[in-house]
């Protein structure tokens, strides 16, 4: 069955950057695009943007232009979010999701807690 | 930007029907979804573009839509419905969630 696995809890000081990987399976890697959303504690959840893993081509909100990284690892059906310069207000679960009719399914999340 | 717009909380009693509306500009034609995110679990896709309902979802879930809305039906709402939902709607290659709804079965 089609599963997305991502990687553990960080915990992370403002100024610094933070990497979660998500790890596909069951199905065709490259043939879907895969997104990262994020959700803050008890808030709702925050679309940051998405990959093709085909070709490489990303696409970004504005809000994190600048400071978000997306890649994928075509070796390793893996697709990894790097945000940087994080400050408080990045505390938040990090999601992925695959994208095909409607984003489905999502991984387990990763909890990113920024802290001095 | 993009903005959707949704309520907050919507209370419904066991057995009864649940709407949960989303507005934004034509938002009936950007490929709305619909999640489901209980307490503590990853969000679940309910409804797509719209009106389509993914294998395994209960069919007393349907989503409908006109010009600037989009609306989730929960019919016959049981305890397990609790939960949040979320609208989803795609922009020029961007995605924008709604704040999300809070559906309470009393």
């Amino acid at each position: 069955q089609v599963q997305l696995v991502q990687s553990a809890a960080e915990v992370q000081k403002p100024g610094a950057s933070v990497k979660v990987s998500c790890r596909a399976s069951g199905y065709n890697f490259k043939n879907y695009v895969m997104n990262w959303v994020r959700q803050a504690p008890g808030q709702g959840l925050e679309w940051m943007g998405w990959i093709n893993p085909y070709d490489g081509n990303t696409q970004s909100s504005e809000k994190f232009q600048g400071r978000l990284t997306i890649s994928r690892e075509t070796s390793a059906s893996t697709v990894h979010m790097e945000l940087s310069s994080l400050t408080l207000e990045d505390t938040a679960t990090y999601y992925c999701a695959r994208l095909g009719n409607g984003f489905d399914p999502w991984g387990q999340g990763t909890l990113v807690t920024v802290s001095s | 930007s993009y903005d959707v717009t949704q309520p907050s909380s919507v209370s419904v009693s066991p057995g009864q029907t649940a709407r949960v509306t989303c507005s934004g500009d034509h938002l009936g034609g950007r490929f709305p979804s619909w999640y489901q995110q209980k307490a503590g679990q990853s969000p679940v896709l309910v409804i797509y573009e719209g009106t389509k309902r993914p294998s395994g979802i209960p069919e007393r879930f349907s989503g409908s839509t006109s010009e600037n809305t989009a609306t989730l039906t929960i019919s016959e709402t049981q305890a397990v419905d609790e939960a949040d939902y979320y609208c989803q709607a795609w922009d020029s290659g961007i995605y924008v969630f709604g704040t999300g709804t809070k559906v309470t079965v009393l």
